[in-house]
């Protein structure tokens, strides 16, 4: 079925650092990705999303590219700051099931120290 | 913004007895709603979507007479966990989805079965 790998974390960061986050899927022809943001004692929320090959998502600083042909959707940032400590999740929705749950990754914790 | 809330936030009950969590759609409606369950550093899994007027669709493996699932409005569904025991200790998330290309998330519901 499909599936979502990202890495392993804590990711500690000091600010003004670059962040990328690894996400590669599994999944049968091109499914929605996305990327939420969990921050301490919140709900997800949507970070950005992107749905077809070669979109790029961006919000906040953050931005993914949909990447077909490594089935990836990294994160990345080029200067975090304090407050983007937070668990990140990268998901996805099947092809054609719109209205489906989504599939997530496991998570990533990100801190950042100033 | 979409607010989903979810109540209690917190909970603490003794193994037999039963909890209900409240998930409700603050400033719009929901045709339909999700609910995860998160471990501690795993992802995200789900357990069951729910219609509104409609019986829930459980995933595989999740118990349907353990975990009832109600929606019984555009705005509100609610997920009992009857005859709780240590093992349903976790932390439980609903979201809701305005549009089939939307989710939003509750800040999610820490059950501890004591």
């Amino acid at each position: 079925g499909d599936s979502v790998t990202q890495m392993e974390g804590p990711v500690t960061l000091s600010e003004e650092a670059c962040l990328t986050i690894n996400c590669t899927y599994t999944a049968t022809g091109y499914p929605s990705l996305f990327w939420y943001v969990q921050y301490p004692g919140e709900g997800l929320q949507l970070l950005l999303k992107a749905t077809k090959a070669d979109d790029k998502g961006s919000n906040k600083g953050f931005e993914a590219t949909y990447r077909k042909e490594t089935t990836s959707f990294h994160l990345e940032k080029g200067s975090v700051q304090v407050s983007d400590s937070a668990v990140y999740f990268c998901a996805l929705t099947p092809i054609n099931q719109a209205g489906t749950a989504l599939i997530f990754g496991k998570g990533t914790t990100l801190s950042v120290s100033s | 913004g979409a607010v989903v809330s979810q109540h209690p936030s917190w909970v603490i009950c003794k193994s037999g007895t039963s909890v209900k969590i409240e998930c409700r759609s603050l400033d719009f409606q929901a045709t339909t709603m999700f609910w995860y369950r998160q471990f501690p550093k795993q992802s995200l899994m789900l357990m069951a979507t729910s219609n509104e007027g409609s019986k829930a669709t459980y995933e595989q493996g999740v118990e349907k007479d353990k975990f009832l699932i109600n929606h019984a409005s555009l705005t509100l569904s609610t997920l009992t966990v009857t005859s709780a025991h240590p093992e349903d200790s976790s932390f439980y998330i609903c979201s809701a989805s305005p549009d089939p290309d939307t989710q939003y998330f509750g800040p999610g519901t820490r059950l501890t079965v004591l």
